[in-house]
């Protein structure tokens, strides 16, 4: 088993849907939590770090659910430049930050 | 965006050879690291480094060494390039006291 582990998709949706990831992890001592954005041939780009009481930016809302072990992305209104690549980050302590495959987003007209 | 600036772009080059990549930051950031990125593996940890000649070992580092001679430079040498090393490499830096990565903006390398 993978120690994070996110649901490649792709994911289809219309403009203004909302849309949900989830990312899960193994290691309960996992302690810090992000998403990142990749667009395509491009590097990774922090979207937001994610927070034990959940977080809010803008159309992004991140959630942290340390019971089961996963961290979830919901995006609302979704656009046409939401289409992308989101990665989950792990940081198990120290240096070691797990990042889970990613999961693709196409957003359509 | 973090100033980070990775060279070469993509390199192209055949089994055997050496091949070394270079890292540059002007953040004056403590951490570094190398990454590679493979379709369906996400992002690996290769090597890391947590000051000026400190480095350590990721997840995959078999293959590669790293250097880092000045806080800015870190540097990752493949010492005999072999077919599955084709990959995209990410550096990224990290602050003291934060986890969060920034990444430059890669390398593309084919190995023949």
């Amino acid at each position: 088993r993978k120690e994070v582990e996110q649901d490649p998709g792709p994911f289809n949706v219309p403009e203004g849907a909302t849309v949900a990831f989830n990312c899960t992890y193994s290691n309960s001592a996992s302690q810090s939590f992000f998403w990142y954005r990749q667009d395509c041939r491009k590097e990774p780009k922090l979207l937001m770090s994610v927070y034990s009481s959940g977080n809010e930016d803008g159309r992004f809302t991140a959630q942290l659910n340390r019971a089961s072990q996963y961290i979830s992305l919901l995006i609302r209104d979704s656009k046409l430049s939401d289409s992308a690549t989101y990665l989950c980050a792990v940081n198990t302590g120290g240096f070691k930050t797990i990042f889970g495959a990613g999961t693709r987003l196409f957003v359509k007209a | 965006d973090a100033g980070i600036t990775q060279s070469p772009r993509h390199k192209v080059t055949e089994t055997g050879t050496p091949v070394t990549l270079r890292c540059h930051q002007t953040e004056n950031h403590r951490y570094m690291y190398w990454y590679r990125q493979d379709p369906g593996h996400g992002l690996r940890l290769i090597h890391y480094s947590y000051g000026v000649k400190d480095t350590d070992k990721g997840e995959v580092s078999d293959g590669y060494s790293v250097s880092r001679s000045k806080t800015e430079d870190f540097l990752l040498t493949l010492e005999s390039a072999t077919s599955s090393q084709t990959s995209v490499y990410f550096c990224a830096i990290s602050d003291f006291g934060s986890e969060t990565q920034y990444f430059g903006p890669g390398t593309r390398l084919l190995v023949l």
